[in-house]
């Protein structure tokens, strides 16, 4: 159980271009989804809060016009990487937080690559 | 000073050996502690999770946790090369908030 997945896996784009990426929990529903990025040989970096039908937590420092997210229901939470640009290049790593009975903690995605062109 | 400190590595070990990965943490108000392991190009994967001081065993996996030193410890017991990858601790506070994480601690298992 406690089964994330990520669309796509990788993706190159254009600069200029806007690239969407989903984070999916597959076998459970989550209130909470966190995205974060990371960069070769450093950990996680947390983007934002994501909350179901509310406006999302950005951190400091991240620009929330430029990373937009989206949280329409228990299941699925949306990063748009809005006008991407080559120093927007990263692997971009989403969770999801489990609600109720057990124990609750943070199930990660496999990632997504971006490369920006 | 960070937050979590945690050693980056790399760590070399031989196959069958015991490996101790650990991590110091500076706000005595977190309380919940998880190692999550990620291999290269991949998101983590939980390993263990506590919330109280001792330890936690799960298969060849322990987790201690000593909340007076503020410190934590995942043990690899009969390491495998397939263990070979970037161990992270992350802790936070309460149930809902965010996770701290350490810079993570490469282990490299030789055969």
């Amino acid at each position: 159980g406690a089964v994330v997945s990520q669309h796509p896996s990788w993706v190159i784009c254009k600069s200029g271009t806007s690239v969407k990426i989903e984070c999916r929990s597959l076998d459970f529903q989550a209130t909470t989804m966190f995205w974060y990025r990371q960069f070769p040989k450093q950990s996680l970096m947390l983007m934002a809060t994501s909350n179901e039908g509310s406006k999302a937590t950005y951190e400091q420092g991240v620009e929330k016009d430029k990373f937009l997210i989206n949280h329409a229901s228990l299941t699925l939470s949306t990063l748009t990487v809005t006008s991407a640009h080559p120093e927007d290049s990263s692997f971009y790593i989403c969770s999801a937080q489990t609600d109720g009975a057990y124990q609750e903690t943070q199930y990660f995605g496999p990632g997504t690559r971006l490369l920006v062109l | 000073q960070k937050e979590v400190e945690q050693d980056p590595g790399p760590l070399s070990v031989p196959e069958g050996a015991i490996v101790s990965l650990n991590c110091t943490y500076s706000n005595s108000a977190f309380q919940y502690f998880m190692w999550y392991r990620q291999y290269s190009r991949k998101g983590p994967e939980l390993l263990m999770y506590t919330y109280s001081s001792g330890n936690k065993e799960d298969g060849r996996f322990t987790a201690q946790v000593d909340k007076s030193s503020k410190y934590i410890s995942l043990f690899i017991r009969d390491s495998q090369p397939s263990d070979s990858a970037t161990y992270l601790c992350a802790m936070r506070i309460g149930t809902a908030s965010k996770l701290t994480f350490g810079t993570g601690t490469r282990l490299q298992v030789t055969l």
